[in-house]
């Protein structure tokens, strides 16, 4: 049992280019979301899902988006990559809102 | 405006001694609070929680307080073990099943 597998771990990105931050839970867990984890900021919600073609934006969802065509995958598109969204970004999943599980994380840097 | 905030950035304590880790939160409508605890390379794992109907929660070496007057909740570690250190983060929510907001963390040392 995965869980919350997060693809990739590490990714450096020119300024301007884009990238898909990849997320897959096999818990059959209806919630999904993303968070980013900057230095002393905690952890910042972008984007959340509560089911499948369902999305909604979180404290901080300027410069990405979401999709989600199925219940196990909650991909993050970054479109014009930017020095302020060098980050590390958690994917989570819960059932109806409880008992989060995390991924491992996506370390981003944009030079 | 940070609604879940942990004013402490670190702690060091010494092995088998108490580690208090605390959380102050501004918005009165939060009525679940939770404690994670994160590893480096590592996601955040939960680790435990309190709904806003009780002011206290234990689950073995850890126990959690909540103050509702004071908008005020610790994470008490008795006996602090090095295992333990970690970065600790305080969320909370609405609802148990809303979205969690998170405070900033607190990194935890624990010395032998």
């Amino acid at each position: 049992n995965a869980g919350v597998t997060q693809t990739p771990k590490f990714r450096i990105l020119k300024i301007g280019q884009s990238m898909t931050l990849q997320c897959a839970q096999d818990m059959n867990h209806n919630y999904m979301y993303w968070y980013r984890q900057d230095p002393g900021m905690g952890l910042k919600l972008i984007y959340y899902s509560v089911g499948a073609g369902i999305t909604d934006k979180g404290e901080v969802p300027n410069g990405y988006n979401v999709s989600r065509s199925t219940t196990e995958d909650f991909p993050l598109r970054l479109e014009l990559a930017a020095p302020s969204q060098t980050s590390v970004y958690f994917c989570a999943s819960s059932y109806e809102g409880s008992g989060y599980t995390f991924g491992s994380g996506t370390r981003l840097t944009v030079v | 405006d940070q609604q879940v905030k942990q004013n402490s950035p670190s702690l060091s304590v010494q092995e088998g001694r108490i580690s208090i880790l605390n959380c102050d939160y501004t918005n009165s409508m939060f009525d679940y609070f939770l404690w994670y605890k994160k590893y480096p390379a590592e996601g955040p794992t939960f680790l435990i929680s309190i709904s806003s109907i009780k002011d206290k929660n234990e689950d073995g070496r850890f126990t959690v307080f909540l103050n509702k007057s004071a908008k005020h909740l610790s994470l008490h570690i008795v006996p602090s073990q090095p295992g333990d250190s970690a970065v600790y983060f305080c969320a909370a929510t609405r609802n148990q099943g809303g979205k969690l907001i998170f405070g900033q963390g607190t990194e935890l040392s624990v010395k032998p």
